[in-house]
């Protein structure tokens, strides 16, 4: 009950298409769900999350999208750039503040 | 990884020797992680502290072990004990007002010869 899963586990992309990236969770309990972003060798920074009270959260060219009902959300990057080549990390935590964490997508933008 | 910093960057390790890890932070954050990835896969929590002088162990936490003397610090330390310790380390932050944010660190790759 507490995993979370995440599809696929990589991606290719042209520049100025969509990528989006999948995950779903089991435990009805979690209240939180973050996005990071990772660069090879570095620490994945928080991109952006969401909190199950909205169905979509939007920040620039990041969206996610979040349904309860299915326990799935997703992330979407808008006119993917080769700056978006990176791995993403979905996640989820309930009250414990403990984050699960999906397998990672490796995204690829071609040019 | 603003205000919280790992050192070293890279470590190398003989079999059989223990290592520490570090992790500082100057956000006033209470609770702090340790995770442990690998090539391909997500993050796995090793230990975590809520408040200090407090810790508990994570998924992984055989053969390793933690401190919490100072709300700034908690040292990974790496035993021999541990079967496979080759690994990109990272220490994460969480707290401040309430918030459940976790932030990271810029990791530690860990090198066992």
């Amino acid at each position: 009950q507490q995993q979370v899963k995440q599809s696929p586990q990589s991606l290719i992309v042209q520049k100025g298409g969509i990528s989006i990236i999948n995950c779903a969770y089991e435990n009805t309990a979690f209240d939180y769900f973050p996005w990071y972003q990772q660069f090879p060798g570095k620490g994945p920074a928080l991109l952006i999350a969401i909190r199950p009270d909205v169905s979509e959260k939007k920040e620039g060219r990041f969206t996610i999208s979040f349904n309860k009902s299915a326990k799935q959300f997703s992330l979407h990057i808008m006119d993917s750039q080769p700056g978006d080549s990176a791995t993403y990390f979905c996640a989820a935590s309930g009250n414990t503040g403990k984050l699960i964490f999906g397998q990672g997508t490796t995204l690829q933008v071609k040019p | 990884d603003g205000g919280i910093t790992q050192s070293p960057k890279y470590l190398f390790r003989k079999e059989g020797q223990n290592v520490t890890l570090s992790c500082e932070q100057n956000l006033n954050h209470d609770a702090m992680y340790w995770y442990r990835q690998d090539p391909g896969q997500g993050l796995r929590l090793i230990y975590y502290s809520q408040i200090v002088n407090d810790f508990q162990k994570g998924d992984i936490a055989e053969g390793y072990s933690v401190s919490r003397e100072k709300k700034e610090s908690f040292p990974l330390t790496v035993t021999s004990a541990q079967k496979n310790p080759t690994a990109f380390y990272l220490c994460a932050t969480q707290g401040g007002g309430g918030g459940i944010e976790q932030f990271f660190g810029p990791g530690t790759r860990l090198t066992v010869l």
